[in-house]
């Protein structure tokens, strides 16, 4: 079955950043894309990018944009995702989670993975 | 940026009673785009409904999505306690994509 397998917890310093993994399974990784999402402690759901795993193109939301990189590596069916300049109100659990369709990926996002806590103190 | 605005932000009701939770947009969206997630305390989301009406696989049909435009609802019938949870909307247009601040269905 399709699964999405993250790294474990991370806890960073400020200013420092932080590089979380997601390993795709059960589906041809490269047709696709894959979303970044991310929560706060008690808060709601918030968008962090997109990455297209056969190109590696990636779109970022703009609160975002200059400290977060979308990585993939194809040979492994793994995205990446590297956030830099940490600070407290980025401690959250992140997840990613495959986009619905393989050639719109505006279509939601059907399988999620576990989640990376990620604590910046 | 499309603002989705969810109503209300807590809803208290009793097993078996319905739930109708409300989506709205700042602007006009495509019902394609308009997706609904369920999340249960230390899990992940779960899609709920696509395309604003179509039930996710292994979703029953007590949940049912509709709406075009700028107003979209979610309707829980016959709410059973698995149900009790955080339901978010979610929009992607114009390479940007949002969710709203989530609808809480607590036990009355």
């Amino acid at each position: 079955q399709v699964q999405l397998l993250q790294s474990g917890a991370e806890v960073k310093k400020p200013g420092a950043s932080v590089k979380v993994s997601c390993k795709a399974s059960g589906y041809t990784f490269s047709s696709y894309y894959m979303h970044w999402v991310r929560q706060s402690p008690g808060q709601g759901l918030e968008w962090v990018g997109i990455i297209n795993p056969t190109g590696g193109t990636t779109v970022y939301a703009q609160k975002f944009q200059g400290r977060v990189t979308m990585t993939r590596d194809t040979s492994t069916s793994t995205v990446y995702m590297d956030l830099s300049s940490l600070r407290s109100e980025d401690t959250a659990v992140y997840y990613c989670a495959k986009s619905k369709d393989g050639f719109n990926p505006r279509f939601g996002m059907d399988v999620w993975g576990q989640g990376t806590p990620v604590t910046v103190s | 940026e499309i603002v989705l605005t969810q109503s209300p932000g807590t809803l208290s009701l009793s097993p078996g009673e319905t739930a109708t939770l409300s989506c709205r947009a700042s602007q006009s969206i495509s019902s394609r785009y308009l997706v609904w997630y369920q999340q249960k305390p230390g899990q992940a989301p779960r899609p709920l409904i696509f395309g604003a009406s179509s039930r996710a696989t292994g979703i029953p049909d007590r949940f049912s999505g509709s709406g075009s435009g700028t107003d979209f609802t979610l309707t829980i019938s016959r709410l059973e306690p698995e149900d009790f949870a955080v339901y978010y909307c979610q929009q992607y247009g114009d390479s940007l994509l949002t969710f709203g601040g989530g609808t809480k269905v607590e036990i009355k």
